[in-house]
């Protein structure tokens, strides 16, 4: 059974920086396309970003609003995925999902998501 | 590169069918056979029910099917359940764009 848990969000200030995890099971994780989507309070999905499997050349890639500030790595031999956050904004405030990623963009699997606060 | 525009919401009556459309560009959607769409209860993780524009991964209910002309994609629930209450997103690949793929905006649907 595919298992994603997500761990680290939590209440953050303006201009601080968080960490975000991801513990992978049940699938071959070290051959696994990943993302980060995340949804703002009552809002729609978005996405942050994704890293490709290291035999695709472990490249990452990252939405507008985020790119410059966030960072997406990767830890095969942890079966662990990771999202690193700098420079926080309000507008980050967000449920962060985890998920499996096929090439062309299907989210097939889901964590239960970790709520980032960024708030004064 | 702007999201998918959905309707925000549609509603039926249960036994009823409904179309969600999903309307993109000719660099999206219009583009690539690779439209999915997502359900999402209240408080609830998104759930995986369509790919390739059309194709139901294995357990999704063959009342959920899926379309495209042009630029536009659609979701049909036919059959409406109570049980299908909820936001639906989809998602679209987008080549080489700044983002290689957009979300919709979301729909609720309602069942009355």
């Amino acid at each position: 059974e595919v298992q994603l848990v997500e761990s680290g969000g939590g209440l953050v200030k303006p201009g601080g920086s968080l960490r975000l995890s991801c513990a992978a099971s049940g699938f071959n994780f070290s051959n696994a396309w990943m993302s980060w989507v995340r949804q703002a309070p009552g809002e729609g999905l978005e996405w942050v970003g994704r890293i490709k499997s290291q035999t695709d050349g472990g490249t990452t890639d990252y939405a507008a609003p985020v790119k410059g500030r966030f960072t997406i790595s990767r830890d095969d031999s942890k079966n662990t995925l990771y999202l690193q956050m700098n420079s926080l904004k309000t507008e980050d405030t967000a449920l962060y999902y985890c998920t499996t990623l096929q090439r062309y963009g299907e989210c097939r699997f889901w964590g239960q998501g970790t709520l980032v606060t960024v708030s004064s | 590169q702007s999201a998918l525009t959905q309707p925000a919401s549609v509603s039926g009556s249960p036994g009823q069918s409904i179309t969600i459309s999903c309307t993109g560009t000719s660099s999206d959607v219009g583009s690539y056979n690779l439209v999915a769409w997502y359900q999402q209860h209240p408080g609830k993780v998104p759930k995986f029910m369509i790919y390739e524009v059309s194709k139901r991964p294995s357990g999704v209910s063959n009342r959920f099917s899926g379309s495209k002309s042009g630029n536009t994609a659609s979701l049909t629930i036919s059959g409406l359940q109570a049980e299908d209450e909820a936001d639906y997103y989809c998602c679209s690949y987008a080549g080489s764009s700044t983002f290689p793929y957009v979300f919709g905006t979301g729909t609720k649907v309602t069942v009355l």
